[in-house]
């Protein structure tokens, strides 16, 4: 089916350790992007990305890196996982740049710190 | 930067009684909006958006909101609520990026709604 697959959906890591989160999708979606969902906070965006190459940082970047060297595919790089980090993270994407088009998101990676 | 606050992090309702979710953005010269539902265990789907054109927005499962631009309000209705409208709500509005043309998607903290028969 077409759609967003993350990987894993489940986590648990050592303060620390580095880990690297998947996505992939296969719709041709330019826009990437990943966001980390807390209880009382909503989404929070981390990175995004326009397409191979391009990228840019959202609004709690801190900790994690990302490119992207395919359409198809958007890692996140947990470098040193603190406790802080733990969370549910979503990634998502779109067709075009704009807003206009509309997001499909994967369906998580609960990751837990300790 | 463009920011929404959801004013009710809980509403509990009664099955078939209407409900009214809330939604304020900060105020801009172009906004759109946005709203998003998040079932348990399960990634967001898209409700219903508001671009530009007719105030009144229709969504799916019944769900409509209103653009109200000037109480900066785009809250989230539905006459008559099922159990299977449980689930947690986010207003979310678009704002821009360094990135050109590329626009990010700002969410709101969550409405969970929990219907009771």
């Amino acid at each position: 089916n077409a759609g967003v697959t993350q990987t894993p959906k489940f986590q648990v890591l050592k303060t620390g350790q580095s880990m690297t989160l998947q996505c992939a999708q296969d719709m041709n979606h330019e826009y990437m992007s990943w966001y980390r969902q807390d209880p009382g906070m909503g989404l929070r965006l981390i990175h995004y990305s326009v397409g191979a190459g391009i990228t840019d940082q959202g609004e709690v970047p801190n900790g994690y890196n990302v490119s992207r060297s395919t359409t198809e595919d958007f890692p996140l790089r947990l470098l040193s996982a603190a406790p802080s980090q733990t969370s549910v993270y979503f990634c998502a994407s779109r067709l075009g740049r704009g807003n206009n088009y509309g997001y499909t998101f994967g369906s998580g990676t609960r990751l837990t710190v300790v | 930067a463009q920011s929404v606050t959801q004013l009710d992090s809980q509403v509990p309702v009664f099955e078939e009684a209407p409900v009214e979710l809330r939604c304020n953005y900060s105020s801009s010269v172009s906004v759109y909006l946005f709203w998003y539902v998040q079932y348990p265990n399960q990634g967001l789907q898209l409700l219903l958006k508001y671009l530009s054109g007719s105030t009144l927005v229709k969504g799916i499962n019944g769900f409509e909101a209103e653009f109200n631009k000037s109480q900066t309000s785009f809250h989230l209705r539905k006459p008559s609520v099922h159990i299977s409208d449980t689930a947690e709500y986010f207003c979310a509005v678009s704002d821009g990026g360094r990135i050109q043309g590329a626009q990010k998607l700002v969410f709101g903290q969550g409405t969970r709604l929990t219907i009771n028969p």
